[in-house]
């Protein structure tokens, strides 16, 4: 079976461009989950879909980065504009559903902001 | 909110050495949330090492081991004999059980094995 899979594993970009980041769960789970992830802030929840309806949008996050989910296979996550600050590597995991709470993350993206 | 916290930075230890790592839960959602340690191996992803939904019981796998105290708030993860192999980022996670799964995390530890 196929993981969760993320394009492109590594992105640099200049401050104030626009970049999409993209995730495709694994098939079948109905749960997906954008983070972020630092050193000194460890994994932070951008956003949360179930079958396709966003659940959470983390709240620090809202103003700069949108996820999307326009069907059950795909998913997108853009930041605009970038900022160094948003120097990072953004994990998608997807999880089965309703009490299946275990989650199976993808690679992540690794991007640069300059 | 919900929290974790769990040894932070690095920890060496010798090869065939014991292992511990702390980690501790606050839940203001759920009395008994459930219980996660994840791994990221190098060049790898995040992924489950093991998991305990029950208070009281213990979780294995890979030769670590983990057990739910209700009492202490605490979910430590152990290893009796560490191996170069075992060289990794390790986080502790909960989630509510409420039917959402969204977990919260610790800000993970890097395990470092020495030879």
């Amino acid at each position: 079976d196929a993981g969760v899979t993320q394009t492109p594993r590594h992105e640099v970009a200049e401050k104030g461009q626009t970049i999409i980041l993209k995730c495709e769960p694994v098939s079948g789970h109905n749960d997906l989950f954008w983070y972020r992830q630092t050193k000194i802030q460890g994994l932070e929840l951008l956003s949360y879909f179930r079958s396709k309806s966003l659940m959470e949008d983390g709240g620090a996050f809202k103003d700069r980065f949108k996820a999307e989910m326009l069907n059950s296979s795909f998913s997108t996550l853009k930041i605009q504009p970038t900022e160094p600050k948003d120097s990072a590597v953004y994990l998608c995991a997807s999880s089965p559903g309703i009490n299946q709470d275990t989650q199976y993350f993808g690679p992540g993206t690794r991007l640069l902001v300059l | 909110g919900d929290s974790v916290t769990q040894t932070e930075g690095q920890v060496t230890v010798s090869e065939s050495k014991s292992l511990i790592i702390n980690c501790t839960y606050s839940a203001t959602s759920i009395a008994y949330p459930n219980l996660f340690w994840y791994v990221r191996y190098p060049g790898e992803g995040l992924q489950l090492l093991l998991k305990v939904i029950t208070a009281g019981q213990k979780g294995s796998s890979r030769g670590f081991e983990a057990t739910y105290n209700k009492e202490t708030t605490s979910f430590h993860l152990q290893k009796a004999s560490v191996q170069e192999s075992d060289s990794a980022v390790y986080y502790c996670a909960l989630s509510d059980d409420s039917g959402y799964n969204k977990l919260t995390f610790g800000k993970g530890t890097v395990l470092l094995v020495s030879p």
